[in-house]
């Protein structure tokens, strides 16, 4: 099956405490991206990556990290989390970028929060 | 730039019509319209090209104006099945989407 995977899908942590968010893929999707959905304020990109080893800042950027090391793989990495990170993040892959108008496929969400 | 989109929430009854405007300050090469459901993740929906191009999806249809950086989505004889958060995200040509704040959508039968 097609799909976009997240882990955890939950996670409850301190404010400094390393973590890391993988997402997977099984759909040789180039374009992968990570956004993070705040309530009134919709789904904003945290980063993004058009294939491997080629990644890029969205528009909310600070106090995260990725890297694109295989085609499949995405993960998000809060060095020092803060409070101001918890929130629902989602990953999403697409075959290219939006601006060859393709549709994204977005991971099933994993909830954050950070004491 | 964040597009605008309204209204912010709407309340329909099943059979009822409803129009979900998105806005931009930016020029627009594509928009791209996602529901999510409560609980889940965002779905695809459409993507409306330049030209004004209308592209449908069930009862569901939608328009770009590409000169006034517009974008409204169409739900004719609402279904219940068509209750969520509506996202219009477009491409202002940099290689992502930007989405808007979303319209929650609720239909009672």
């Amino acid at each position: 099956e097609a799909q976009v995977t997240q882990n955890p899908r939950y996670l409850i942590t301190v404010t400094g405490k390393k973590l890391t968010v993988t997402c997977s893929q099984n759909m040789n999707h180039e374009y992968m991206s990570w956004y993070r959905q705040d309530p009134g304020l919709g789904l904003r990109q945290i980063y993004y990556s058009m294939n491997v080893e080629v990644t890029d800042k969205g528009d909310v950027p600070e106090g995260y990290k990725v890297s694109r090391k295989e085609k499949r793989n995405f993960p998000l990495i809060l060095e020092s989390p803060s409070p101001n990170q918890t929130s629902l993040y989602f990953c999403a892959s697409s075959v290219r970028s939006p601006q060859s108008n393709n549709e994204q496929f977005f991971g099933p969400g994993t909830r954050l929060t950070v004491l | 730039q964040q597009p605008v989109q309204s209204p912010q929430a709407v309340i329909l009854r099943e059979g009822e019509d409803a129009v979900i405007n998105c806005s931009s300050s930016k020029a627009l090469y594509s928009v791209h319209w996602y529901r999510q459901k409560h609980g889940e993740a965002p779905v695809f929906l459409m993507i409306l090209l330049k030209g004004g191009e209308q592209k449908g999806h069930e009862k569901i249809s939608a328009s770009f104006n590409e000169k006034k950086q517009q974008s409204s989505l169409y739900l004719t004889a609402s279904q219940l099945s068509y209750s969520g958060t509506y996202f219009c995200g477009t491409d202002q040509g940099a290689q992502k989407l930007v989405f808007g704040q979303g319209t929650r959508l609720t239909i009672n039968p």
